[in-house]
């Protein structure tokens, strides 16, 4: 069965700080790996798709790699409205995404 | 708004109830997948369909059924509540495939009392 494990569980940062998150994953036949943003009570939102080792995507301060065994997402020089809970998932061979458990970041002014 | 409508946004019902999830696609999205939220489970897989035919399940409950119409909406009908069935449901969107990545919806919050 697929495993994704996020970690840290929380990172609390201060503006500017840049820090990483990172997502190790098992599964038989990557088809793809996912970045969302999550908002407390609201749905997920997609950030990245990474599908191959060495691949990297950047969106405004993330930039998301992507490994054999693990993908980072980098927050460089965050800023409060980075504040959420971001989630990796993987897509293996059926259509569905299993997710991990998320890393809450918490960015003080 | 992401493109996926979730209706009721809040409900709120009794053990042994039977409640029923909306959820619309967002245009030309063939696939809708379901998905439970709870604080200590994180984000569970609950059925995926596609055109109107199931292709995948996941740990979703016998209690628990669900249907996609020929309009391409979806339905998940939650039945003999329990406590432990409070929790966030979510709705999700793709094309064919999902490379791109799902469209989330906002999500039903189902608190069971």
């Amino acid at each position: 069965e697929d495993q994704v494990t996020q970690s840290p569980e929380a990172l609390r940062l201060q503006e500017g700080e840049s820090s990483s998150l990172n997502c190790s994953y098992t599964v038989s036949g990557l088809r793809g790996l996912f970045w969302y943003r999550q908002d407390p009570g609201k749905g997920p939102e997609f950030l990245f798709t990474l599908y191959s080792a060495g691949e990297e995507k950047e969106k405004e301060r993330l930039k998301a790699t992507l490994t054999k065994k693990e993908s980072f997402l980098h927050i460089t020089a965050p800023k409060p409205e980075d504040s959420a809970t971001y989630l990796c998932a993987v897509q293996a061979g059926d259509y569905k995404l299993s997710f991990g458990a998320g890393t809450t970041v918490t960015v003080r002014a | 708004d992401s493109g996926v409508t979730q209706t009721p946004k809040h409900l709120i019902t009794a053990t042994g109830q039977r409640v029923t999830l909306r959820c619309s696609p967002r245009s030309g999205d063939l696939s809708v997948y379901w998905y439970q939220q709870s604080l200590d489970q994180g984000l569970q897989f609950l059925i995926h369909y596609y055109n109107g035919e199931e292709r995948a399940k996941g740990n979703i409950l016998e209690r628990f059924s669900a249907q996609q119409f020929p309009d391409l909406h979806s339905e998940l009908n939650l039945s003999s509540l329990e406590l432990g069935d409070s929790a966030l449901y979510f709705c999700a969107s793709s094309p064919v495939t999902p490379n791109y990545g799902y469209t989330f919806g906002s999500g039903t919050r189902l608190t069971v009392v």
